[in-house]
């Protein structure tokens, strides 16, 4: 159980484009869920926090103007890179809490690229 | 503020035993986390540590004292498959929800 999907896997994309990332729990609802940017050979850096119904929280130096959060349902959460950059493309991963003491789950991660 | 402080890398040999320290200081602590991640893949739960002591998983093992902000992960019996980077994290926040933040890694090579 406490399964987590994220999409697209990979993507590629023209600088100045904005790419959609979809994460959904599966078989939990998920009130809260996090966005992580992981650059090669570096650990996952905390973007945001995500809450269903209500508006994501940034960490510190993260833009909220680029990095659309939205968490319209209990089981989908949405991360919207407007305007995408080369320096943009990185390893994005959602993750989501499920039932309680369960650890965070994690989705497979998009790999973006932009050109 | 938060620090979580790990080796960047470590080597061992297959069959042996290997030690991964992990040392933290973070505002609020609810829970010490231990990930495995292999390249280009999302990282994979191995343990959880809320109170203080040993929690012993098959192969894998991992420690907590709060006092002195300190985890280590114990593998033993090392396969090839155990070359990755291994992740701790900390949670933050009440009850059982908040985020969770990351240290740096610590790669494992796992030598024949």
């Amino acid at each position: 159980g406490a399964v987590v999907s994220q999409h697209p896997s990979w993507v590629i994309c023209k600088s100045g484009t904005s790419v959609k990332i979809e994460c959904r729990s599966l078989d939990f609802q998920a009130t809260t869920m996090f966005w992580y940017r992981q650059f090669p050979k570096q650990s996952l850096m905390l973007m945001a926090t995500s809450n269903e119904g209500s508006k994501a929280t940034y960490e510190q130096g993260v833009e909220k103007d680029k990095f659309l959060i939205n968490h319209a349902s209990l089981t989908l959460s949405t991360l919207t890179v407007t305007s995408a950059h080369p320096e943009d493309s990185s390893f994005y991963i959602c993750s989501a809490e499920g039932p309680p003491n369960s650890p965070l789950h994690f989705g497979n991660g998009t790999r973006l690229t932009v050109t | 503020g938060q620090n979580i402080d790990q080796p960047t890398e470590m080597t061992a040999t297959e069959g042996a035993i290997v030690q991964i320290n992990c040392t933290y200081q973070t505002s609020g602590f609810n829970g010490l986390f231990w990930y495995q991640q292999h390249a280009g893949e999302a990282p994979t739960f191995l343990s959880y540590n809320v109170l203080d002591g040993l929690e012993e998983k098959g192969r894998f093992s991992s420690f907590l004292s709060r006092s002195k902000g300190y985890s280590y992960l114990l593998l033993k019996e090392l396969q090839m498959k155990d070359s990755a980077s291994y992740l701790c994290a900390v949670r933050s926040g009440s009850g059982n929800t908040g985020k969770l933040i990351f240290g740096q890694g610590t790669t494992l090579q796992v030598k024949p």
